[in-house]
């Protein structure tokens, strides 16, 4: 069974970084896009970044283009989520899923950030 | 930037048929899939490719993509159906997701 497990959120100050992470096991991790989605409290889903099987080839949200990074690391089946210069609207819950564009077919539990002084 | 439009709730009783729609310009040329999340959790695709269920996914949830709507039915709705679902597309390598739909088992 396919599991993604995200690590990392925490509270954090405007203006300061964060860095997610996800442990991916039971699929084969390299032969597959992976992506970032979040969910602020009470909000609907709001697609954050995805990155090829490779890692060459990224896309980011308008919301957050310049500011995050995607990142992965195959021979540890983990994809990353480098945050910088956060905001009050980046506070959500961050998903990470297994999948690029067409569907996500697996989503981990989430990890909460909360950007707040 | 590309947009999708769900109603923000629906209503149907148990054993009823529900639907719910997702509006997006020429929805039907592109595929769409849908989510359900209940209250804690994380969403859990239900369809993909307009019209797929992934395995474990009972058969009453259906999907179908043409013109600007995608819909995705719930046949004889049982409580446990009770939970928001989204719709989501893309367009230009961007992906998009609906506003998410409330669907209430009454």
């Amino acid at each position: 069974q396919v599991q993604l497990v995200e690590s990392g959120g925490d509270l954090v100050k405007p203006g300061g970084s964060l860095r997610l992470s996800c442990a991916a096991s039971e699929f084969t991790f390299s032969d597959d896009y992976m992506s970032w989605i979040r969910q602020a409290p009470g909000k609907g889903l709001e697609w954050v970044a995805y990155i090829s099987g490779g890692g060459s080839f990224k896309h980011y949200g308008d919301s957050v283009k310049g500011r995050f990074t995607i990142s992965r690391d195959n021979a540890k089946n983990s994809l990353y989520l480098q945050m910088n210069s956060l905001r009050a609207e980046d506070t959500a819950v961050y998903f990470c899923a297994r999948g690029g564009t067409f569907y996500f077919e697996s989503w981990g539990q989430g990890t909460l950030v909360t950007v707040s002084s | 930037s590309y947009e999708l439009t769900q109603p923000p709730s629906v209503s149907v009783s148990p054993g009823q048929t529900a639907s719910i729609t997702c509006s997006g310009h020429k929805l039907g040329y592109k595929y769409a899939c849908w989510y359900q999340q209940k209250p804690g959790q994380s969403p859990t695709l239900v369809i993909y490719q307009d019209t797929k269920r992934p395995s474990g996914i009972p058969e009453r949830f259906s999907g179908s993509n043409s013109g600007t709507t995608a819909t995705l039915t719930i046949s004889g709705t049982q409580a446990m159906d009770e939970a928001d679902y989204y719709c989501q597309g893309w367009d230009s390598d961007t992906v998009v997701f609906g506003g998410g739909t409330k669907l209430t088992v009454l």
